[in-house]
């Protein structure tokens, strides 16, 4: 498809379990995003790759998020032993690498993920 | 700091109502970009309009038009003639292009909902 694609769609884990989130951005666009939607909430960054390099994880909450993105096409995200304030929507964006329109991202349909 | 508010938490409507969604920001940069996602109960961000700093000149998309007043900080969205199809969660948005990130600072959203 031509849109950013997440997968899975749907995560359920136990407190204390890793889990694993995957964005597949847009094919060509440079920048990639993730961030955190808390319920009624609007996204949070959390982190920003340009191809392979992270350039930003300020708004990561814990060293318990990691990301990475090691080919500068498909980027993980990870969470290590699952709280249950982590249940939240993780979406991915992407936006293409011309600077006339680099601000514009293009989000895919995120992971719900629920921690029990 | 950056903020974006959007002080309407829910807006219900009869269908073929015109609606308006506001939209407040907070910068202090004198370049930014704004933003309006629509959010359908499906998850996923659509991304509707980007507007730079620069220029305050209205814009208008079939039903949709927008109202940028960079006196007041303000740059709301308005459906006229709205339709069903319009229920969704909107997102005013706010980005610096001068951050290392040019990350999304997104409102926390407005519920509209348009009755048959």
């Amino acid at each position: 498809g031509a849109g950013v694609s997440q997968s899975p769609r749907y995560k359920v884990a136990k407190r204390g379990q890793d889990v694993a989130l995957r964005c597949d951005p847009i094919s060509g666009h440079v920048s990639l995003f993730w961030y955190q939607q808390a319920l009624g909430q609007g996204p949070e960054f959390l982190t920003y790759f340009q191809n392979e390099a992270q350039l930003d994880k300020s708004g990561l909450p814990s060293d318990r998020f990691f990301a990475e993105r090691p080919e500068g096409s498909v980027s993980t995200l990870k969470i290590q032993r699952t709280q249950q304030e982590d249940s939240a929507v993780y979406l991915c964006a992407s936006s293409p690498p011309r600077v006339a329109v680099k601000e514009t991202q293009y989000f895919g349909p995120g992971t719900r993920l629920l921690v029990l | 700091a950056q903020k974006v508010t959007q002080a309407q938490t829910e807006i219900s409507v009869v269908e073929k109502e015109d609606v308006t969604l506001d939209c407040v920001y907070e910068t202090r940069d004198t370049t930014y970009y704004l933003f309006w996602y629509k959010q359908p109960p499906s998850g996923e961000l659509v991304f509707l309009i980007r507007r730079n700093s620069f220029d305050e000149q209205n814009e208008i998309s079939g039903r949709y038009s927008w109202n940028f007043q960079k006196s007041t900080s303000s740059f709301n969205f308005t459906i006229t003639a709205s339709q069903v199809v319009d229920s969704a969660v909107y997102f005013c948005a706010l980005s610096e292009p001068h951050s290392s990130a040019s990350k999304i600072i997104f409102g926390s959203g407005t519920r509209l909902s348009i009755r048959p």
